[in-house]
Order: structure tokens, then sequence, then C-alpha cells
């Protein structure tokens, strides 16, 4: 079946620490989005790419990393310069990212702590 | 900047019964208009889409939506509650002409009581 693998689930970090968190998919999508949830905030864009080797910051990249070397992949990473990194992270994914009538498919999150 | 106000944090409501979460957009056109849910712990699921055409739209789960171009609103209801319906839902909107920002609302989280 197709979708959207993130990991790890759950993932510890202490303080200072870049920590990477992975997103695959497999439904041949050209773009790809990394969010942020926090209770009571909804979901919050950090980094998106519309197309391999591009990327745009949304509207709370800093403190934060992408890159997008290949199609299905689009690794996020959490830098120490992030002031408050505990929340739990989404990756979606969209078929074509110039219409807004793709559907946005998601990942089943993963959850980061800092000790 | 197109914002998403769901304006019930939490709402509770017994098993059978109606249920109606309200959600309105300000954007100056109408824009992609969805719902997804979330149980927890859990990614996003979509409920249901309105892009055009007729106003009230089906989805899974046997949840519906209603777009009121003149309230800029697209309530989700569904006519009779079960437990599994217990999550958090979110409304969202995306620009027709450019749709890379999907702009989430903070959502509301259902209780459903036995």
């Amino acid at each position: 079946d197709g979708g959207i693998t993130q990991s790890p689930k759950y993932l510890f970090r202490k303080e200072g620490q870049n920590v990477t968190l992975s997103c695959e998919q497999n439904l041949n999508h050209d773009a790809m989005y990394w969010y942020r949830q926090d209770p009571g905030q909804g979901l919050r864009l950090i980094y998106y790419s519309q197309i391999v080797n591009d990327f745009q910051k949304g509207d709370i990249a800093e403190g934060y990393s992408v890159s997008r070397e290949k199609k299905e992949s689009f690794p996020l990473t959490v830098t120490s310069a992030q002031k408050n990194p505990t929340a739990f992270y989404l990756c979606a994914s969209r078929a074509r990212a110039t219409s807004g009538a793709n559907v946005l498919t998601f990942g089943a999150g993963s959850r980061l702590t800092v000790l | 900047a197109q914002s998403v106000t769901q304006p019930d944090i939490h709402i509770t409501v017994s098993e059978g019964a109606s249920l109606e979460l309200r959600c309105n957009y300000s954007y100056g056109a109408t824009p992609y208009l969805f719902w997804y849910v979330q149980s927890p712990g859990q990614g996003l699921q979509l409920l249901l889409k309105y892009f055009s055409g007729d106003t009230l739209v089906q989805g899974i789960k046997g949840f519906e939506a209603e777009f009121k171009r003149s309230q800029s609103s697209f309530n989700l209801r569904k006519p009779s509650v079960h437990w599994s319906d217990a999550a958090e839902y979110f409304c969202a909107v995306a620009p027709m002409e450019y749709g890379n920002k999907l702009v989430f609302g903070a959502g509301t989280i259902l209780r459903v009581k036995s």
C-alpha cells in the first residue's frame, strides 16, 4: 500500500543536540511538507518542497533544516537553535504542488521530547 | 493573510446525538476547503473536501459539510455520533490560485459520552 512513513515514532533529545526525523513516501508525489503540531495551535508549516533539490521556508522555519535529494525522501533536522523543539511533527505529501485541489496525505507523525 | 477559526476547542456530545463543528475562514475569494480528523498520536485523515459545485459535500464515516459563502463557513455535521468518532477535527483552507499554503484551524477536540 502506498503511504508516508515517518520514523522514529518517539524521540528523546538532550538540549543542544541536533536530531533528524525521517519522512519517506512511495506515492510518487511531487510535493512534501513538514508541519509542527502543538496543543491548541493546529498545524504550522515548517518547510515544504515542490520538487527534488528545491525547498522553501514555511511560517516557522527558524531552527530547522531540510533536504530533498530524492523524490521520495524529505528529512527534517531539528537543530540546537530551535528554542522549543518539543512537539509532534507531521510529514505530508501532495501529488502536485501547484494546485490546492490536491489533497494532502499525512504520515503518522513523530513525537520529539527534549529532556 | 487567510486564517481559519474553529471557535470550539472542546465539544462533548452523547453517543447517538447529532454533531456540528464550526469553521469560519477569512479569505478574499472562495478557497478550497477541507476537514481532517486526527486520532491521538496519529496523522491526519481526510474526511471531506469542497472545491466547487454543490455546497453540501459528503465525506467518509457519515460526515457531511456545508459551504456557506455568505457566512464564510464550512461547518462539519454528523446526524448520529458514535463513540469511535472521538478525536480531534481540523478545518483547513487552501487558496485556489496557489495551493501550497494550506492553513489549518486550531482544531476541535470531540468527546463522546456513552
